[in-house]
């Protein structure tokens, strides 16, 4: 799997848009990309994936670099509520018959702090 | 409405005991998945079962087991074997087993505790 680099923490407006980034210069053709977030003591939320298109759902938009050797998450309008870990994570398509468990490999994530 | 749901969100176990946490899901999903996260770090695979009646060890299978009997549910015994079971637990489920185009769905987790 792709290794990713994100940037330890960050801070952001309450009201602003937070653009969170991830650096996957090892993605390979049929690898997507994937947000989760952590609230403490909470479960890994989903927030988002994509392939080679932009993506924008109710929770966030994802831009992803022509090369796609990097991707931006962003949060249109951070809320206190937003202050987690967010980790972007690189996955293969499902391979029958590989030895593909589908886990999912959580590297240290960004922890996004909003401020008011 | 549809999710997983894990209980109990606090377990405290005793030396030599076994005990055992549940995971329900009602989103029809094939795969479903037991993580282990301990502070500050990652997630780590525990077992993982791509349909009913058939499961699979992960990454750190020893001291655990599972069953799954049924489509919604996959309970995890943490064994005495498990000789450092004090973690936050995580339990996920995906229409099938591959990343694909559908993504995991994760429960709030059960942090255990030793006496």
């Amino acid at each position: 799997d792709a290794k990713t680099t994100q940037p330890t923490s960050m801070d952001c407006a309450e009201g602003r848009a937070a653009n969170l980034p991830c650096n996957h210069s090892t993605i390979s053709g049929n690898e997507y990309v994937y947000w989760y977030r952590q609230i403490h003591s909470q479960g890994p939320q989903y927030i988002i994936h994509g392939l080679k298109n932009n993506e924008t759902n109710e929770m966030a938009s994802l831009i992803i670099t022509e090369d796609r050797k990097s991707s931006t998450l962003i949060l249109p309008h951070a809320t206190l509520r937003d202050t987690a870990v967010y980790y972007c994570i690189v996955r293969p398509r499902i391979t029958h018959g590989s030895s593909n468990t589908g886990k999912l490999i959580f590297g240290q994530g960004t922890t996004l702090q909003v401020k008011p | 409405d549809g999710g997983i749901t894990q209980s109990p969100k606090y377990l405290f176990r005793k030396e030599g005991q076994n005990v055992t946490l549940s995971c329900e899901q009602n989103l029809n999903h094939d795969a479903m998945y037991w993580y282990r996260q301990d502070p500050g770090q990652g997630l780590r695979l525990i077992y993982y079962s791509q349909i009913v009646n058939d499961f699979q060890k992960g990454d750190i299978a020893e001291g655990y087991s599972v069953s799954r009997e049924k489509k919604e549910s996959f309970p995890l015994t943490v064994t005495s074997a498990q000789k450092n079971p004090t973690a936050f637990y995580l339990c996920a489920s995906s229409i099938d087993l591959g990343m694909g185009r559908q993504p995991q769905h994760f429960g709030d987790g059960t942090r255990l505790s030793i006496l």
